[in-house]
């Protein structure tokens, strides 16, 4: 079956250490997504991706970092950088092509900092 | 730039009963408007898309309508069960890019 899958589901962090979330999908689209959600609020872009070795920061880019080398892969790094990385991450994808525009998302992952 | 509010918050309801949640968005320029919902702890389930050259879309039990000019779209459940609990967040593309304004969501309980 197409979607997206993200991994690993659960990740716990120490402090001061970078980790690194996996997108992968397989429903050929051109444009792939990563947001943050945090209890209560609506879910904020980090970056998003419109096509292989491109990509643009979201609205909040800081603490983290990606990479687009294959169209099915979109791989979320966390740094050390970011200063509260606790929450759920979300990565979506949509088609570019002259079509709706539909979002669809993976499960989520959720990262703990200890 | 962009804003999307959903009200209420959260909405409790006996089962059976018919319901309307809200969204609201600040700017009229949008390329969509999805609908969403979400199981606690879990990825996001696309509901209804509705492009902006459209006024509804229906599927099942939902239907979903779109107003630009007001900034509105509202997604009606009709016969609410229990299944239907979850959060429901409502989405914006704007036509300026690949951008897409989540609101907050509306958490929905449907007691049997």
């Amino acid at each position: 079956d197409g979607g997206i899958t993200q991994s690993p589901k659960y990740l716990f962090r120490k402090e001061g250490q970078n980790v690194t979330l996996s997108c992968e999908q397989n429903l050929n689209h051109d444009a792939m997504y990563w947001y943050r959600q945090d209890p209560g609020q609506g879910l904020r872009l980090i970056y998003y991706s419109q096509i292989v070795n491109d990509f643009q920061k979201g609205d909040i880019a800081e603490g983290y970092s990606v990479s687009r080398e294959k169209k099915e892969s979109f791989p979320l790094t966390v740094t050390s950088a970011q200063k509260n990385p606790t929450a759920f991450y979300l990565c979506a994808s949509s088609s570019s092509t002259g079509n709706t525009g539909e979002l669809f998302f993976g499960e989520g992952s959720r990262l703990t900092v200890l | 730039k962009q804003e999307v509010t959903q009200i209420p918050a959260a909405l409790s309801v006996p089962e059976g009963e018919n319901l309307v949640l809200n969204c609201s968005f600040t700017d009229s320029a949008i390329y969509n408007l999805q609908w969403f919902r979400q199981d606690p702890g879990k990825g996001l389930t696309s509901l209804l898309l509705i492009q902006s050259s459209q006024r509804e879309q229906t599927s099942g039990r939902l239907n979903a309508s779109l107003d630009k000019s007001s900034g509105r779209s509202t997604l009606y459940i009709a016969a609410s069960q229990p299944g239907d609990s979850a959060t429901y967040l409502c989405a914006v593309r704007g036509t300026g890019g690949f951008k897409t304004i989540f609101g907050a969501g509306t958490r929905l309980f449907v007691k049997a």
